[in-house]
């Protein structure tokens, strides 16, 4: 079985704050994906980062950073210097292996940027 | 073009219509799917097509049926739906599997569906 917790169901911080979302996930599977996305206002889920298990190396893009670690079962997701267009729900989502082409979402968390 | 395109953007329709949604792909991509989200929710798997053929049904009621005709486009045919599949409605299209594993989903804007 395959789980992801998203425990923030909402975060509001004001224009320039950093902030970090978490996920957390579960699986028996020793090779799975990882994955984030964002879904603004107007629906569309935007794919932000892709993390294989067997890659621990965490990634920065632009004001974007993810950390990933497998002993803590844990993808978190840091936007620094946040703005008032990542005002959005973000999703952190797990792919096994095993699970053929099933995307296990988690709950979503609400963040919105206050000007 | 990385682009998933669906019409329409929104779409009304009561419980003895007959209306279908539309998702379009240029990638290349063979894997397509279809989720429904409501509210609040993250999304939920519907359909996956791979290589135009439907390898995965969610159990989806029969009131929802998914067509592949060509490798660019997946429709979702609606009938006789009721208040509760009112939701939006995803498309995606991946690649299939590849050396590095599984890849990404891309996804289109989604058809706002309200059944009256």
């Amino acid at each position: 079985a395959q789980k992801v917790t998203q425990a923030q169901t909402e975060i509001s911080v004001v224009e320039k704050e950093d902030v970090t979302l978490d996920c957390v996930y579960e699986t028996r599977d020793t090779t799975y994906y990882l994955f984030w996305y964002k879904q603004p206002p107007s629906g569309e889920l935007v794919f932000l980062i892709r993390r294989n298990s067997f890659d621990e190396q965490n990634e920065i893009s632009g004001r974007y950073s993810w950390n990933f670690q497998k002993s803590t079962s844990s993808f978190n997701f840091t936007i620094t210097a946040s703005q008032v267009v990542d005002s959005a729900v973000y999703f952190c989502a797990l792919l096994s292996s095993g699970s053929a082409r099933q995307l296990t979402f988690g709950s979503g968390t609400q963040l919105t940027v206050l000007p | 073009d990385t682009e998933v395109t669906q019409t329409p953007k929104h779409l009304v329709m009561g419980m003895t219509n007959k209306k279908s949604l539309k998702c379009e792909q240029h990638m290349g991509h063979r894997a397509m799917y279809w989720y429904k989200q409501k509210a609040k929710k993250p999304p939920e798997l519907m359909f996956v097509y791979s290589y135009e053929k439907l390898s995965i049904n969610e159990s989806v009621p029969s009131r929802f049926s998914p067509e592949c005709p060509n490798s660019s486009l997946l429709n979702l045919h609606l009938h006789a739906l009721q208040p509760e599949d009112s939701a939006l409605y995803l498309c995606a299209s991946s690649q299939e599997r590849s050396l590095a594993g599984v890849n990404e989903q891309f996804f289109g804007p989604g058809t706002r569906l309200t059944v009256l």
